[in-house]
């Protein structure tokens, strides 16, 4: 069965540090993968997704970027965060179609 | 562009009464999939039901049923017989057809009380 790894479950990191989280997908290939950004009391906005190694397309300019160096690996990554980046990040996996997707139990981010 | 518009941003039904949220939805195109996501307090989001537009039918699964119009562009989710369970917030998505792209609503928290 596919399963989904997302780390870690929660992070504080200081204004201007490094961020990466991590997403793994198991039991499937080549699946198409999405980070989401989930603010406080706010609905889910989609920041990246990926159809493919090496393949990213960013939904929203922001200080956040993201890469996929394996078939089933997808980071998000940030230089220098912000405050404005404290949030609820989602990883999720997708084949298309009426599957819908299925979601990582999400990062914890708090910036300060 | 496709956006979803969830209007009630909390609810509240008694346990064994029934709710119905609110979905509606903007879009031009013709082939598309809809679906509602549950995010209970764990913040893990669940498939609770979807629904191709090209099918008639309404979706059903155990107490969850929608009530999807397609010409009003309008995707209700209804919970029979709600359990404390049921507790969560919910969410309402788009996908068009080729795209893969789920594009959610802002969601509705639900309570159930005893």
């Amino acid at each position: 069965s596919q399963t989904i790894h997302q780390w870690p479950a929660t992070l504080v990191q200081p204004v201007g540090s490094p961020l990466s989280l991590e997403c793994t997908v198991e039991g499937t290939s080549n699946p198409n993968l999405y980070w989401y950004r989930q603010a406080a009391g706010r609905g889910l906005q989609l920041l990246f997704y990926s159809v493919g190694i090496g393949q990213i397309s960013s939904e929203v300019p922001q200080n956040l970027s993201a890469s996929r160096p394996q078939d089933r690996q997808f980071i998000l990554s940030s230089k220098k965060l912000l405050l404005s980046d404290s949030g609820f990040y989602l990883c999720a996996w997708g084949t298309g179609g009426d599957d819908g997707y299925t979601f990582g139990s999400g990062t914890r981010l708090t910036v300060v | 562009a496709q956006t979803v518009t969830q209007s009630q941003p909390e609810m509240s039904v008694q346990e064994a009464e029934t709710v119905t949220l609110s979905c509606t939805y903007d879009t031009s195109e013709n082939n598309y999939y809809l679906f509602w996501y549950k995010q209970p307090p764990s913040r893990q989001m669940i498939l609770v039901i979807r629904q191709e537009a090209y099918k008639q039918q309404n979706a059903t699964e155990n107490r969850f049923s929608v009530n999807f119009q397609k010409a009003a562009k309008s995707f209700s989710l209804k919970i029979s017989d709600s359990q404390l369970g049921d507790t969560a917030m919910y969410f309402c998505a788009f996908m068009r057809g080729n795209t893969d792209k789920l594009i959610f609503g802002t969601g509705t928290r639900l309570q159930v009380f005893p």
